[in-house]
């Protein structure tokens, strides 16, 4: 299945600032899906974004604070935007597996603080 | 839109059989349900995924009963390793969206 990389691991951001996170996977995908997790919880969908569109959001989450960038099949970016404590998450990408049954395959995530 | 829930820990010991339980009673019909491994600092690992009756893989069983409303994943033989945190994700693709709902969790201690 897809392998995917994340860049950064880790970040700790001064409240105010924006980061942006880097996902690139290793096979062309349709869509890629970005999730936050915050510290001890679950994992929650921010956004699903397909090449050549504007990525879709849920509840919850606007594209002003979480904008996304699709420029091909490869890559994505999750810009968190104007931080504030309250963003310190754990924010990872994802894709469909590319094999029936096999689900989403996840990156190992970027640790965000903000302080 | 289906709201998934699971037990918050279990606790077992090395070599018995786990049986964690999630609950989707709003589940759609095109929903798949899938189970995820995580350990600290990872990301979620693919375990297992479903659509009714029953699925077997090499680690894992995952039974959903007729209803699809629950399901269960079952690991047999526990071992230290498998102490993790395990989710449940129902949903899939509706029309040009997707739904994509996490469990809220179960945290499997493995005792030796």
């Amino acid at each position: 299945s897809a392998v995917i990389s994340q860049k950064p691991s880790r970040d700790i951001c001064q409240r105010g600032t924006s980061l942006t996170i880097q996902c690139q996977v290793d096979s062309q995908v349709t869509m890629m899906f970005w999730y936050r997790q915050q510290p001890g919880q679950s994992l929650t969908l921010i956004a699903t974004a397909n090449q050549g569109s504007e990525a879709t959001y849920e509840s919850g989450f606007v594209i002003d604070k979480f904008p996304i960038s699709r420029p091909n099949l490869t890559f994505s970016t999750l810009t968190v935007s104007n931080m504030s404590p309250e963003d310190s998450s754990i924010y990872l990408c994802s894709v469909e597996a590319g094999q029936s049954n096999y689900g989403y395959t996840f990156g190992s995530g970027t640790r965000l603080t903000v302080v | 839109l289906a709201k998934t829930t699971q037990p918050i820990s279990m606790d077992s010991y090395e070599g018995q059989e786990v049986n964690i339980t999630c609950s989707h009673n709003n589940i759609a019909t095109n929903d798949y349900i899938t189970w995820y491994q995580q350990f600290p600092s990872q990301g979620p690992r693919f375990i297992i995924q479903g659509y009714k009756t029953k699925v077997t893989n090499e680690v894992a069983s995952l039974f959903i009963p007729a209803d699809r409303k629950s399901s269960t994943l079952s690991l047999p033989r526990v071992s230290l390793s498998d102490t993790a945190v395990y989710y449940c994700l129902v949903g899939g693709r509706r029309d040009s969206s997707y739904k994509l709902i996490f469990g809220s969790g179960t945290r499997l201690l493995v005792r030796p």
